[in-house]
């Protein structure tokens, strides 16, 4: 089955600094990348998503790129702001059933 | 519109008992999932649904059962609990199954002593 790994696990940026998380993927068959973020006890929200016929998707200060030829794919943050700390999670699917999830990056924005 | 809604938030079992965990959710989404999430790990799919009547195993089913009666319930039932369910469990829907992101539910911590 399909393997997503994410890196860096931990990651510690100043405010107004970008963050990048990467998630490389195994199966090539893989059409569908969404990204969750998860602040501390709560539910896993979606906040992007890119098929594979995009390449980069942006949504204010959050972008997805997307490189099929490599199969990684990574999230972008500008202009970071405390609201931003949490864990976030890419995933992947091929079109079925199955979502692969990383096993996510803790992401602190120091003020 | 309530989403998705799980119960109980938080539940300790002794070894060897059962318990369901609700799922319910409001969006007439025929794809329902359970996921269980472990310290440091991604998230690991349960079981699913595809619509009322109609389940399947994910990629760690041993030691749980569901059933889909209706759209809108997916209960998630522990037989025989074991240490190694600790887990906070998480339902969640979609619209369509692969490339649509999913709804979750709030989720329930499960502490098996």
């Amino acid at each position: 089955g399909e393997n997503v790994e994410q890196h860096p696990s931990t990651l510690s940026v100043q405010e107004g600094d970008s963050a990048v998380i990467k998630c490389t993927y195994s199966d090539s068959a893989s059409n569908y990348f969404p990204w969750y973020k998860q602040e501390l006890g709560k539910r896993p929200q979606l906040i992007i998503d890119i098929r594979s016929n995009v390449g980069e998707k942006k949504d204010q200060r959050i972008a997805v790129t997307l490189n099929k030829t490599a199969k990684h794919f990574s999230l972008h943050i500008t202009e970071t702001q405390p609201e931003d700390s949490a864990v976030y999670f890419c995933a992947a699917s091929r079109g079925g059933n199955q979502f692969y999830f990383g096993t996510g990056t803790s992401l602190t924005v120091i003020p | 519109n309530a989403g998705v809604t799980q119960t109980p938030k938080f539940r300790i079992l002794k070894i060897g008992q059962s318990m369901t965990l609700q799922c319910t959710q409001d969006m007439n989404h025929n794809y329902m999932y359970w996921y269980r999430q472990d310290p440091g790990m991604g998230l690991k799919l349960i079981y699913y649904s595809v619509g009322a009547g109609i389940t399947d195993k994910g990629e760690v089913p041993n030691g749980y059962n569901v059933s889909r009666s209706t759209t809108e319930d997916f209960p998630l039932r522990l037989e025989l609990a074991a240490p190694s369910q600790t887990s906070v469990y998480f339902c969640a829907s979609s619209y369509a199954q692969g490339t649509y992101g999913y709804t979750f539910g709030s989720g329930t911590r499960l502490t098996v002593v």
